[in-house]
């Protein structure tokens, strides 16, 4: 069982918007503003899409967007394309004792 | 551009030790505020993660398996290692080492995120 919660899947169609929720507690998601979302396509390495909540690493599409509040971070992808479809994985500091968390991940079909 | 690239067996029987290396160009494991990491993903499941170097030479593991694991560095050979001890079949899955940002501040540690991912190796364990 993963650490942060994640809804098993989501779907949308082509041009919509959808948001992923990736919960945790006060001693991750809500202590620290390191919540990094990543990307997997069948196959494929992880990539990552967001880090520090909401920051877009260069090259990401500005389609995707995070944020974050209390003990919830989000991922929101507008203009919804095929190519979205995939895995998405949420990923938080925790502190000294546990140190890194992930979400059980959110498969993302494009209708 | 930063690179890297995981090699070890891709059979290993139970009770054996897992021995993977992580080698990457494009940075140096020497420099602050950078670290590599370790993740795996058993097959069709979600990312788990396991232990990360830091430039410092410190090392952070997952709680879980931290009586199993060992991370070193070879920062002229640009490696990373990690051991497994123990294996298991539920060890089976995808090995992934990614560059890692992450910071030191009065000896407190932190993990900021995994910026560039290898493609993995696979690794099942069975007799």
């Amino acid at each position: 069982q993963s650490a942060l919660t994640q809804p098993a899947s989501v779907s949308g169609s082509p041009g919509q918007s959808i948001t992923i929720s990736c919960t945790g507690t006060s001693s991750d998601i809500g202590n620290y503003n390191v919540v990094s979302w990543y990307q997997q396509h069948p196959g494929k390495a992880p990539k990552l899409m967001i880090f520090e909540v909401s920051k877009r690493p260069s090259g990401v599409s500005t389609r995707f967007s995070g944020s974050k509040s209390g003990n919830t971070a989000s991922l929101t992808i507008s203009g919804l394309q095929a190519e979205d479809e995939a895995h998405y994985y949420c990923c938080s500091y925790a502190g000294s004792s546990t140190f890194v968390v992930f979400g059980g991940g959110t498969q993302l079909t494009v209708l | 551009q930063i690179t890297l690239k995981e090699s070890g067996p891709t059979l290993v029987k139970p009770t054996q030790t897992l021995t993977l290396t992580c080698t990457f160009s494009g940075f140096s494991l020497s420099t602050s505020g950078v670290g590599v990491g370790w993740i795996r993903q058993p097959p069709g499941k979600a990312l788990e993660w396991l232990a990360l170097i830091y430039w410092n030479d410190d090392k952070r593991y997952s709680p879980s398996l931290k009586s199993r694991l060992t991370i070193t560095k070879d920062t002229s050979e640009n490696q990373v290692v990690l051991t497994m001890t123990n294996m298991d079949p539920v060890d089976t899955g995808t090995y992934y080492c990614a560059h890692s940002i992450v910071a030191v501040a009065r000896d407190y540690y932190y993990f900021y995120y995994m910026d560039v991912w290898g493609n993995g190796t696979t690794v099942t364990v069975s007799s």
